[in-house]
């Protein structure tokens, strides 16, 4: 059984570019959390999406969004990067009703230089 | 505000008890959890308790709740060098909702 994936695992972007990263969720969920790890800290909730919908979101600007689709995997964009969105991606998946926490996949270690 | 705190170092000898310590703000916080983090890895799910329980125990791990003073702690007894990992601590108003972590509490495990 599949947990989450997330792609790429490692990705160099140039500040002001734009990036995407990807995530499908563990068979049988259908919720997609995203966190921004950054280094030493725990992490931090950008949004989640259920029924392709944005449900809730964390304090991160609009540059911030994504996407949901009818598969339940989810992508995450960020516009205009900067420094400080250097970080570990996060996806965690979990089924809306009846689940207790996350699974989560191993992360895009995204570098902005 | 929500806000989850834990301290950031425990260094224990292996075979000894480590115990982690978390406190957190939202009074409505309904699940308090305990994630592990390997390096270059994700976390993952060790334990959780509800907020109507003072104490759950799986294995090796004893989760203590003490809702009056929103204190949360993870006892790993027998401790080994494979527990050596980050220890995050977190809150959620329901199951499936937005999750709140500490910054977590660097575990070293001395052999």
């Amino acid at each position: 059984d599949a947990g989450v994936t997330q792609s790429p695992t490692h990705l160099i972007k140039t500040r002001g570019q734009q990036v995407t990263l990807r995530c499908s969720p563990k068979s049988g969920h259908d919720t997609v959390s995203w966190y921004q790890q950054a280094l030493g800290q725990g992490p931090q909730f950008i949004f989640q999406y259920y029924e392709e919908e944005e449900r809730q979101r964390g304090n991160f600007p609009d540059r911030f969004s994504g996407h949901q689709f009818p598969n339940y995997s989810s992508e995450l964009n960020v516009n205009a990067l900067l420094l400080g969105d250097s970080a570990l991606y996060l996806c965690a998946s979990s089924f809306r009703v009846g689940t207790v926490g996350y699974t989560f996949g191993s992360g895009t270690r995204l570098t902005v230089v | 505000g929500e806000d989850v705190e834990q301290s950031l170092f425990l260094s224990v000898r292996e075979g000894d008890s480590s115990v982690i310590n978390c406190t957190y703000t939202d009074s409505s916080s309904t699940y308090l959890y305990w994630y592990k983090q390997e390096p270059g890895a994700g976390l993952q799910l060790l334990t959780y308790i509800f907020s109507n329980m003072d104490m759950k125990q799986d294995q090796r791990l004893t989760v203590l709740l003490n809702k009056k003073d929103k204190h949360l702690s993870l006892r790993i007894a027998d401790t080994q060098t494979g527990d050596s990992a980050i220890y995050f601590c977190a809150e959620s108003n329901t199951g499936g909702f937005k999750t709140i972590f500490g910054a977590g509490t660097r575990l070293f495990v001395k052999a």
